[in-house]
C-alpha cells in the first residue's frame, strides 16, 4: 500500500534557527513528492516539488527539500525560521498512473511553531 | 489574477438541511477536486471531477452530491444524510486528470448549529 507519514505531529522552533520537517513515503513506484503549507483557515500553498529531476529541490520562502529514494524520504528544510513561516505544513505523493484525485495521498500534516 | 474562489468562507447549517458550498475556477483546468479537512487527519478526497458532465467518488462520498455543468464550476452539497458534516472544506483543481499538482481554494468552514 502506498502511504505518506509525517514524523512529527508539531514542531517547535525559534526565529533565527534551523528547521527540519520530516516525510517518509512507501511507494512501490516511482513518486512525485510535494509539500505544501497552510496557514490558519486559508487553502494549501505549493512550497516545492520533486519530479524525478535533481534530487535537491529549492521551493519558495527560502525552503528546500532532498529526495532520497534510499531511505524514502523527503525533508523539508529551512535554515533560518521566520515568525511567518508558522503554519502547517503537509508532505504530498503523487502516484503514476497519475489518475485524478485518488492518486494524491496526504500527509497528516505537522504543526511549525516559531518562537521569537 | 487567475485562480479558485471558493464561497462562503463560513456556513452554518442547521440539522437536517441540506447546504452547497460553491467553487469556481477561472485558469481553464479540466480536473476539479473536493476535500474534507478535519484536525489531525490531513485531506480526505469526496469527489472529483475529470472533465465536464462527469464525476467521480473518492473516500468518503456518502453524505455528499456534486455536479459539473460548467468547467469552471464544481459545487458541493453536504446533504442531510452527513452525520457529521462540521469541517472545513477545500476545493482544488488540476491542469488535467494526468497533471500531479494540485492548486487549492480558500476553503470553506462549515459549523452545524
Amino acid at each position: 500500500a502506498q502511504s505518506v507519514t509525517q514524523l512529527d505531529s508539531h514542531v517547535s522552533v525559534s526565529e533565527g534557527t534551523p528547521v527540519l520537517l520530516r516525510c517518509n513515503y512507501s511507494s512501490s513506484y516511482s513518486p512525485s513528492l510535494f509539500w505544501y503549507v497552510q496557514h490558519p483557515n486559508k487553502g494549501l500553498q505549493l512550497l516545492l516539488k520533486y519530479t524525478s529531476a535533481a534530487t535537491l529541490v529549492k521551493g519558495i520562502n527560502g525552503f528546500e527539500a532532498e529526495f532520497k529514494k534510499s531511505e524514502t524520504s523527503f525533508h523539508l528544510t529551512k535554515p533560518s525560521a521566520h515568525m511567518s513561516d508558522a503554519a502547517e505544513y503537509f508532505c504530498v505523493v503523487s502516484l503514476p498512473p497519475y489518475q485524478a484525485g485518488t492518486a494524491l495521498i496526504f500527509g497528516k500534516g505537522t504543526t511549525l511553531s516559531v518562537s521569537s | 489574477d487567475g485562480g479558485i474562489t471558493q464561497s462562503p468562507k463560513y456556513l452554518f447549517r442547521k440539522e437536517g438541511q441540506n447546504v452547497t458550498l460553491s467553487c469556481e475556477q477561472n485558469l481553464n483546468h479540466d480536473a476539479m477536486y473536493w476535500y474534507r479537512q478535519d484536525p489531525g487527519q490531513g485531506l480526505r478526497l469526496i469527489y472529483y471531477s475529470q472533465i465536464v458532465n462527469d464525476f467521480q467518488k473518492g473516500d468518503i462520498a456518502e453524505g455528499y452530491s456534486v455536479s459539473r455543468e460548467k468547467k469552471e464550476s464544481f459545487p458541493l452539497t453536504v446533504t442531510s444524510a452527513q452525520k457529521n458534516p462540521t469541517a472545513f472544506y477545500l476545493c482544488a483543481s488540476s491542469i488535467s486528470d494526468k497533471s500531479t499538482e494540485a492548486f487549492f481554494g480558500q476553503g470553506t468552514r462549515l459549523t452545524v448549529v
